[in-house]
């Protein structure tokens, strides 16, 4: 089946540290792979994607590069700051197929000053 | 363009009970999908409908339901609420199905509490 494997939190850091979310995935088929934040209070949005091998997603100073060799999609970013602190989801979706998402267990960040 | 919105946000029902929630897409999206998402079973896909017609359906009880309407709008419903039916739900419009490259735009959510 699919499934997404993420690092376990929660993780704790000071503000400009290096920030890196383990995320690896098993997939039947072909997947594009996502990271999504979610804020305390709301839903989902999306932070980054990739849809296929060794492309990198980047966003608002975070980065993540989809290998298909080691079935990874690690989220980095090089200076975290106190607004980052929520909890980060990596998800693949299959790129023949439905809308579904299957979502890691999730990772809380918490920045402090 | 307004965002996806969800309609109550907060939702607190008996056991027994049955609830509906009420998602609108984004102007022109014509997919909507639903998730739970619970402390213990973290974010669980209920359903995926396009054009009036359901999709995709997740690994829930027949207790969970769910519609959509001409205009996009979708309503899910659960019957004979029970305890662990506690969640968030979420709810999500993309342009079409079938396609990865749509991304999927997430509403608030409405949390459901049932005691």
């Amino acid at each position: 089946g699919n499934s997404v494997t993420q690092m376990e939190g929660p993780v704790t850091l000071s503000e400009e540290a290096f920030l890196t979310i383990n995320c690896t995935y098993t997939a039947t088929g072909y997947p594009s792979l996502f990271w999504y934040v979610q804020y305390p209070g709301e839903g989902l949005q999306l932070l980054l994607k990739a849809t296929k091998a060794d492309d990198k997603g980047s966003n608002k100073g975070f980065e993540a590069t989809y290998r298909k060799e080691t079935t990874s999609f690690h989220l980095e970013k090089g200076s975290v700051q106190v607004s980052d602190s929520a909890v980060y989801f990596c998800a693949l979706r299959l790129i023949q197929g439905a809308q579904k998402l299957v979502f890691g267990q999730g990772t809380r960040l918490t920045i402090n000053p | 363009k307004a965002g996806v919105t969800q309609t109550p946000r907060y939702l607190i029902k008996t056991r027994g009970q049955q609830v509906t929630l009420s998602c609108s897409p984004i102007s022109g999206h014509r997919s909507v999908s639903w998730y739970q998402q619970t402390p213990g079973q973290g974010l669980q896909f209920l359903f995926e409908y396009f054009s009036e017609t359901q999709r995709n359906k997740g690994n829930f009880p027949g207790r969970f339901s769910g519609r959509q309407f001409s205009n996009s709008r979708s309503e899910m419903n659960v019957s004979t609420l029970e305890l662990g039916d506690s969640a968030l739900y979420l709810c999500a419009s993309s342009l079409a199905w079938r396609d990865s490259s749509y991304e999927q735009y997430f509403g608030p959510g409405t949390r459901l509490t049932v005691t």
